[in-house]
């Protein structure tokens, strides 16, 4: 089966400007995840959905970050204005669920860099 | 708080040998999962091995193993016959209830290289 797909790779702008990234999931999974990864650390959450509705964005900065999934199966990160702070590495998960046990299957990232 | 800690920020293994990196585990719930997951140059995050907080039996996966000691909040990765293509970042990473939805965090990694 095909895997988590996103686009773009690499991406560099100059702060202030915007950006968008985009995720396909696996076909099925109800759950998609947002996580960012800061070079040196391991990712941390950023968004989780469950179909087209939002299940946790406490740790997304709402001011300059978006997201959304509206038909519940792609979804597209924004940020806008960027910060140089936001330099990393953006990856989309998803799985079948969301419970406890439930396996999360990773996309390539799409590498950030804000000069 | 829930937390995840893996105190080697870098390991070297020979070729052949085996390996154990470390991870330790900070939670209150009784339900919780473990889980590794290995991330080589490319970036992508690839699922290797899972344990959930009532298996008794430690889980195994072709030469990964979790060694899995619930009462020193431990789940410790070993893989057996390392391998040149082992040689990635490691994360161990916790799913457990927070905020209540379940969550999953990581560790800060341990860069593992394999010598040939």
């Amino acid at each position: 089966e095909a895997g988590v797909a996103q686009s773009p790779r690499y991406k560099i702008i100059e702060k202030r400007q915007s950006v968008a990234f985009w995720c396909n999931p696996i076909s099925g999974h109800a759950t998609l995840y947002w996580y960012q990864q800061i070079l040196g650390q391991g990712p941390k959450l950023l968004i989780q959905f469950q179909n087209n509705g939002v299940v946790d964005d406490s740790q997304l900065p709402k001011d300059r970050f978006s997201a959304e999934r509206l038909k519940g199966v792609d979804s597209t990160l924004k940020i806008q204005p960027a910060k140089l702070e936001d330099s990393a590495v953006y990856l989309c998960a998803s799985s079948l669920a969301a419970g406890l046990s439930y396996e999360q299957y990773f996309g390539p990232g799409t590498r950030l860099t804000v000069t | 708080a829930q937390k995840i800690t893996q105190t080697q920020p870098g390991m070297f293994v020979q070729e052949k040998e085996a390996v154990t990196l470390d991870c330790t585990y900070d939670t209150s719930d009784q339900s919780y999962g473990l889980f590794w997951y290995k991330q080589p140059s490319s970036g992508e995050m690839i699922f290797l091995i899972y344990q959930g907080s009532y298996d008794e039996q430690n889980a195994t996966e072709g030469r990964y193993s979790l060694n899995f000691q619930k009462a020193r909040k431990s789940a410790n990765l070993v893989i057996s016959a390392s391998q040149l293509g082992d040689s990635a970042m490691y994360f161990c990473a916790m799913r457990a209830v927070m905020d209540s939805s379940y969550k999953l965090i990581f560790g800060s990694g341990t860069r593992l290289l394999v010598r040939p």
